[in-house]
């Protein structure tokens, strides 16, 4: 089975901290690691991390890619209260490029 | 450019109805997927898409059917509705690249079965 697990499963902070998410998966057929955020609505992407790509930054947020220890974790610096939200992490796998979302972490940034 | 679209937005059916839950999108992506996504689930796969007149099954097939005659569209069919089919139905879409797949969601269907 193909599983993606996240931690912690919620978090609250206050703004100006930063936060680590975490997420670890299986090896079986891996071909990239996904970071989406869920604010109401539709999941948006974030980064996506392959074997040529293990550490990606944008703004505030960066993250890296652990194949050995199979993990992923997705960093935010000065957190903001646009920050609030749920982040999922999936990986992608086989040739059709199967994708597994792990339940997500709940963010919320308090002012 | 509309992006990925989801008709229709809001539904309610009764236990033993029937629907069609469609997904378009203008990118001209070969990779299609219908998810759902239950409190505490994360989303879960029920079937995807290769390409045109292609399917295949995700985590969670049982009770939906799906078909893809055109490219741009991936329609999910529930034959025979049940209580535990409430949910919210996500549709994405994706490139054909082996090392890249950003998926591009649809803004969602939020189901509810009585």
């Amino acid at each position: 089975e193909d599983k993606v697990v996240q931690s912690p499963l919620s978090l609250v902070v206050h703004e100006g901290d930063t936060v680590t998410l975490n997420c670890s998966y299986e090896v079986t057929n891996f071909r990239s690691l996904l970071w989406y955020k869920q604010e109401k609505k539709a999941p948006t992407f974030l980064f996506m991390l392959t074997s040529s790509g293990i550490e990606k930054k944008s703004g505030r947020l960066s993250s890296i890619l652990d194949k050995k220890e199979l993990f992923s974790i997705l960093n935010i610096t000065a957190t903001q209260t646009g920050d609030s939200a749920v982040y999922l992490c999936a990986r992608c796998s086989g040739g059709y490029q199967k994708v597994t979302f792990g339940t997500g972490t709940k963010l919320q940034v308090i002012p | 450019n509309a992006g990925v679209t989801q008709t229709p937005k809001f539904r309610v059916l009764k236990t033993g109805q029937s629907m069609t839950l469609l997904c378009a999108q203008d990118m001209n992506h070969e990779y299609m997927y219908w998810y759902r996504q239950d409190p505490g689930m994360g989303l879960r796969l029920i079937h995807y898409s290769v390409g045109e007149g292609t399917t295949a099954k995700g985590e969670v097939p049982d009770g939906y059917n799906v078909s893809r005659l055109k490219k741009q569209n991936f329609l999910l069919g529930l034959e025979s509705a049940a209580p535990s089919q409430t949910s919210v139905y996500f549709c994405a879409s994706s490139y054909l690249e082996l090392d890249y797949n950003e998926q591009f969601f649809g803004p969602g269907t939020r189901l509810t079965v009585l």
